[in-house]
């Protein structure tokens, strides 16, 4: 069946960056597109944006344009995502997960402090 | 982006009940509305797509309905299993949203 394997927490500073991965298994890796969705307590689920697994085409929330950068990696199919020039609103769990939502990654939870 | 309002926020129910949790989106969705459950810890679980269609693997005492701006997710007797937090979520329209969610409760 289809599985996401996402990596694991992460601790950042402020002004840093972080790259989360998912690890897509059980299906062809380019048959789905990537979505990516930020939950934190305060604002709830949001959505990033999504990557085309094939082409590597990708489409941002205007949100998270310059916040979030993702890519693919076909030979391993794993799915990215780049957080950069973090503040601590960016802590949060970050979800991937499949485009039509029927299957998601465990989480990885990213916490920005000095 | 169009608002997704849910409504309770928190629903207090026991085991044998039925339910409802209601989801307004801020205009028309063209039923292109997901249900989906998350527990502590968890990620979400897609249980409802496209209004009223039936995930794989999903019990059947899930349904949803709706039209236009307004949706509703039910549950016709709800089981231990089923307490958790429920979303609403729109992609009719980009960027997709959720709605806050509903807190569902033992009594």
């Amino acid at each position: 069946q289809v599985q996401l394997q996402q990596s694991g927490a992460e601790l950042a500073k402020p002004g840093s960056s972080v790259k989360i991965s998912c690890k897509a298994s059980g299906y062809t890796f380019t048959s789905y597109y990537i979505s990516w969705i930020k939950q934190t307590t305060g604002q709830g689920l949001e959505y990033i944006g999504y990557i085309n697994t094939g082409s590597g085409g990708t489409n941002y929330n205007e949100k998270f344009k310059g916040k979030a950068t993702l890519t693919v990696d076909k030979s391993s199919s794993t799915a990215f995502m780049q957080l950069s020039s973090l503040t601590p609103d960016d802590s949060a769990v970050y979800y991937c997960a499949t485009f039509k939502g029927d299957a998601w990654g465990q989480g990885a939870s990213v916490t920005v402090s000095s | 982006d169009i608002q997704m309002t849910q409504s309770p926020s928190l629903l207090s129910a026991s085991v044998g009940d039925r339910v409802t949790i209601n989801c307004k989106a801020s205009q028309n969705i063209n039923k292109y509305l997901n249900w989906y459950q998350q527990k502590l810890g968890e990620a979400p679980k897609l249980l409802i797509y496209n209004t009223n269609n039936l995930q794989t693997g999903i019990p059947s005492r899930f349904s949803g309905s709706g039209s236009g701006t307004d949706y509703t997710l039910t549950i016709s007797s709800l089981q231990p299993e089923d307490f958790g937090t429920y979303f609403c979520f729109q992609h009719n329209s980009w960027p997709g949203t959720f709605g806050g969610g509903t807190k569902l409760e033992l009594k």
